[in-house]
C-alpha cells in the first residue's frame, strides 16, 4: 500500500498562473484533507471532504478550490496563484471524519513557490 | 512549547537522555490529542494519541501526559536517539464553525539530538 500519494512534489508558478495539486489514497478512507504549512508554523486546514460528494472550508480556504473526484482522490486547485500561497501543501486522509479518535495519515507534501 | 512566527522553539538533548516536549492547547472542549513527528522533507507521522478521559498513555519509548486543568500536553521520549531528531507537533480534535470536528495543530518544537 502506498498510503497517501501527492503529485507533484515540487512546483514553481508565476503570479496569476493556475494549477491543481493531486492527492490519492489507497486505504479506503472516507475523509480527506488539504493542509498548508508555512515556515516555522503548524499545519493549517484549507479544505476537507468528510465523505465522497461533500467538501467544507477549513481555516484558510481563500484562493483555493477543491474537488472530491471519487473516494480515492481529492484535488486542490489554485485558480490564480499569489506569492502568499508559497507553502508546503499536505494531503491527509482518515477513516472517518468527525470521530473522536481521528488519526490523520499524511502524504509527503508538495513544495509550491509562487514568484 | 508553542510559538507564533517563523522561529520554532528548539530542544537540544544529548543522545541517551530523556526529552520532554511541551504543548499548550487552546480549546477546553477538545477531547482527543495526537503527537506527530515530522522529519525534514516528509509529511507528519503519527506517534501517539490520548483521549481526554486519560491523563497518561505510554507507547514504545514515548509517553504522553495530559493536564486538562491547565490545558497542557507533553511528550516524553526515553533514551533519545539521533533518529528522533525532527519537528514534533501536537494536535487537538476541535469542533469547527461548521459544526464538524477537525484536528488543529500547534506550531511545533524542533528536537535536536547531539551524538
Amino acid at each position: 500500500n502506498a498510503g497517501v500519494t501527492q503529485t507533484p512534489k515540487f512546483q514553481v508558478l508565476k503570479t496569476g498562473q493556475s494549477m491543481t495539486l493531486q492527492c490519492a489514497q489507497d486505504m479506503n478512507h472516507n475523509s480527506m484533507y488539504w493542509y498548508r504549512q508555512d515556515p516555522g508554523m503548524g499545519l493549517r486546514l484549507i479544505y476537507y471532504s468528510a465523505s465522497e460528494g461533500t467538501t467544507d472550508k477549513g481555516e484558510v480556504p481563500n484562493g483555493y478550490n477543491v474537488s472530491r473526484l471519487n473516494k480515492r482522490e481529492f484535488s486542490l486547485r489554485l485558480e490564480s496563484a499569489a506569492p502568499s500561497q508559497t507553502s508546503v501543501y499536505f494531503c491527509a486522509s482518515t477513516r472517518r471524519q468527525g470521530q473522536t479518535n481521528e488519526k490523520l495519515f499524511f502524504g509527503s507534501g508538495t513544495q509550491l513557490s509562487v514568484l | 512549547g508553542e510559538s507564533v512566527g517563523l522561529h520554532l522553539p528548539t530542544l537540544s538533548v544529548q543522545e541517551g537522555d530523556n526529552s520532554i516536549i511541551n504543548c499548550a492547547y487552546s480549546n477546553s472542549a477538545s477531547d482527543y490529542f495526537i503527537w506527530y513527528k515530522q522529519e525534514s522533507g516528509k509529511g507528519p507521522q503519527f506517534i501517539i494519541d490520548i483521549r481526554s478521559n486519560m491523563d497518561k498513555r505510554q507507547g514504545q519509548r514515548v509517553t504522553v501526559l495530559l493536564n486538562k486543568t491547565v490545558k497542557h500536553l507533553s511528550l516524553q521520549i526515553a533514551a533519545t536517539q539521533p533518529g528522533d531528531s525532527a519537528v514534533y507537533f501536537c494536535a487537538e480534535n476541535s469542533r469547527m464553525d461548521t459544526g464538524r470536528r477537525a484536528l488543529t495543530f500547534g506550531s511545533g518544537t524542533r528536537l535536536q539530538v547531539q551524538p
